[in-house]
């Protein structure tokens, strides 16, 4: 197992256009994330998932985002719309055991809205 | 509103001494705590984790303290190595509400000097 992976690791779009990116979690975590983290900032909780229900969203997460996790195995998160703000870091992490025990992160997806 | 703070952008320690970083909390209901690590490039590490119960806990060169009262706690890094030199994140989590949010500080960049 290589552990929580992320594609693409960048992503240049233009403001408007909608982009979406897939997390691949470690295979037995039934518990997924995703955080945005912008430059300066700590990771922001964004939602989660366990198995395939998505369980939690923040208010971060605007009409325009979209998450997925169809089979309770990978997820996809949707930006539609994009703007120049949406520019950041996008992190996905899994976990068997909850957040308090530290879950894995992946490298992120680093998003640059032009 | 920033609910955890890390006052402390970066950090800089010779090699073999102790490295102190620190991390402070407005929300009472924060009731669990970790600290990760941040390499370029790569998503956060787990590092370590304290439940509001203890005061302390220990894990080899690290060690964690928490002071309730004044809602505060330290990382400790002893002896700092060059390895150790990432920028370290401080989170919380209110566990007893069931959510599975972890609210992060906006990090210490921590360089060791050899």
């Amino acid at each position: 197992d290589t552990g929580v992976s992320q594609n693409p690791r960048h992503k240049i779009t233009k403001r408007g256009q909608n982009v979406t990116f897939r997390c691949d979690p470690i295979s037995e975590h039934n518990r997924l994330y995703w955080y945005r983290q912008t430059l300066g900032q700590g990771p922001e909780f964004l939602t989660y998932f366990q198995n395939e229900a998505q369980l939690e969203k923040s208010r971060l997460l605007s009409d325009r985002f979209s998450a997925e996790r169809p089979k309770g195995s990978f997820s996809t998160l949707e930006i539609q719309r994009t703007e120049q703000g949406d520019s950041a870091m996008y992190l996905c992490a899994s976990s068997d055991r909850g957040k308090d025990y530290g879950y894995t992160f992946g490298s992120g997806t680093r998003l640059t809205v032009v | 509103d920033q609910q955890v703070k890390q006052n402390s952008p970066s950090l800089s320690v010779q090699e073999g001494r102790i490295s102190i970083l620190n991390c402070d909390y407005t929300n009472s209901m924060f009731d669990y705590f970790l600290w990760y690590k941040k390499y370029p490039a790569e998503g956060p590490t787990f590092l370590i984790s304290i439940s509001s119960i203890k005061d302390k806990n220990e894990d080899g060169r690290f060690t964690v303290f928490l002071n309730k009262s004044a809602k505060h706690l330290s990382l400790h890094i002893v002896p700092s190595q060059p390895g150790d030199s990432a920028v370290y994140f401080c989170a919380a989590s209110a566990t007893n509400f069931g959510n599975e949010k972890l609210t992060f500080g906006t990090g210490t960049r921590l360089t060791i000097i050899p």
